[in-house]
């Protein structure tokens, strides 16, 4: 069974970067044919697709996080991370991993994100 | 960008049928996912394209896509079934791929 799960400080510094990873227990990131993903979602809201990462390296961004927002994968891991630059309060949230679509040479389908990781709250505060 | 809507609030008696809504132009065009969260826990996928369901969960719950809108019904439903439900699509401009969620919607059973 796939499992996902968040690691990472609980605590970041404004203006400082956040950094998270996302490891994958159950199968393996290698040749999966998958994006994987993060989400996250502030206090009380609902929720914000950050970016995706395809097992091969490929990358897909929120474009309203576009210019702070990292992601890189590490198959040999079986993990992937997520890096948000120069953070403010308003980046405050529970941060989600999930596994995100399939994509092969004749499209993509399962465009939904499932399992999801238990989630990570991050705090920005000084 | 592309936007999807939600009623905030769904209040149905126990037993009774909730029907909640997810608004985007031309959405029937699109493959829509649905997803449960219950309180301080991470989302579950319980709809997706349109009206599949992952395994284990219950066929009272079922979607359907057309035109403007897409539903997810929930028939018979429980306490359990009280949560914030968010609807979801892929949305592919030229070379970017886009992944909108709805505002949600909090189901209350009564």
């Amino acid at each position: 069974q796939l499992q996902l799960q968040e690691s990472g400080p609980g605590l970041v510094k404004p203006s400082e970067t956040l950094s998270l990873i996302c490891n994958v227990s159950g199968g393996s990131i290698s040749n999966s044919y998958r994006y994987w993903g993060w989400i996250r979602q502030r206090p009380g809201e609902g929720l914000e697709w950050i970016g995706s990462i395809f097992y091969s390296g490929n990358t897909y961004y929120n474009p309203s996080l576009k210019s702070r927002v990292t992601i890189s994968i590490d198959t040999s891991k079986n993990q992937f991370s997520l890096r948000l630059t120069s953070v403010i309060a308003a980046d405050t949230a529970v941060y989600y991993c999930a596994r995100d679509a399939y994509c092969s040479a004749g499209g993509c389908s399962n465009n939904f994100f499932d399992p999801w990781g238990q989630g990570t709250l991050v705090t920005v505060s000084s | 960008s592309y936007v999807l809507t939600q009623p905030p609030s769904v209040s149905v008696a126990p037993g009774q049928t909730a029907t909640l809504t997810c608004v985007g132009n031309n959405i029937g065009s699109k493959s829509v996912h649905w997803y449960q969260q219950k309180p301080g826990q991470a989302p579950v996928l319980v709809v997706y394209d349109d009206y599949d369901r992952p395994s284990g969960i219950p066929d009272r719950f079922s979607g359907s896509n057309s035109g403007k809108t897409a539903t997810l019904s929930i028939t018979r439903v429980e306490g359990g079934d009280e949560g914030d439900y968010y609807c979801q699509v892929w949305d592919i401009n030229s070379d970017h791929r886009d992944v909108i969620f709805g505002g949600g919607t909090k189901l209350t059973v009564l």
